[in-house]
């Protein structure tokens, strides 16, 4: 068991373009997290998968952000036409479906766009 | 809806001194609480749980937490500091009926010699 496994680690991206990050969650956890935490700030809820059906999505995920885990394994976040505002780090988290277990994260991708 | 307030962005205390992180929760049904720790640039580790179970939760690295009902708190004590406990440590809360879990502000920690 290697964790959480985000990548890239880093992103620069100029405005307007897209980006995709991919996460790999622990391999027997069935649940799937994205958070958004921006300088000073706790993570933010965006969206959770439940195998590969994506159950929730917080509204902080516009129309520009899709996630996907096909097959129930990794999962990717793609952000279309980039603004100075998503830069942030993206955090990926996991867990076995119980809640009180609590979430393993990944180390997160850290984009700026420029 | 649920919510935690983390009351203070920032604690300084001396190598030795005891840390009090204070955590306080607003939820419609027993919560499940949780503390995280963060170094620079890296993920959320967990350090300590609260799911109904003992009142007085120990975690890792000498951290434990007490969860109080009646003043709807959760706050994070060390005996004693050390160098390497400076970070920004993260209260969290979620439910059995919750698919999220919910982050307060965080508070950095400065561990001073």
């Amino acid at each position: 068991d290697t964790g959480v496994s985000q990548n890239p680690r880093h992103k620069i991206t100029k405005r307007g373009q897209n980006v995709t990050f991919r996460c790999d969650p622990i391999s027997e956890h069935n649940r799937l997290y994205w958070y958004r935490q921006t300088l000073g700030q706790g993570p933010e809820f965006l969206t959770y998968f439940q195998n590969e059906a994506q159950l929730e999505k917080s509204r902080l995920l516009s129309d520009r952000f899709s996630a996907e885990r096909p097959k129930g394994s990794f999962s990717t976040l793609e952000i279309q036409r980039t603004e100075q505002g998503d830069s942030a780090m993206y955090l990926c988290a996991s867990s076995l479906g119980w809640e009180r277990a609590g979430y393993t994260f990944g180390s997160g991708t850290r984009l700026t766009v420029v | 809806a649920q919510s935690v307030t983390q009351l203070g962005s920032h604690v300084s205390v001396s190598e030795g001194a005891l840390v009090l992180l204070r955590c306080n929760y607003s939820s419609s049904v027993p919560p499940y609480l949780f503390w995280y720790v963060q170094y620079p640039n890296q993920g959320l580790q967990l350090l300590l749980k609260y799911t109904s179970a003992a009142t007085l939760v120990k975690g890792i690295n000498g951290f434990e937490a007490e969860f109080k009902k009646s003043e709807t708190s959760f706050h994070l004590t060390k005996p004693s500091a050390h160098m390497s406990d400076a970070a920004e440590y993260f209260c969290a809360v979620s439910d059995p009926y919750s698919n999220d879990m919910r982050f307060g502000a965080g508070t950095r920690l400065t561990v001073k010699p």
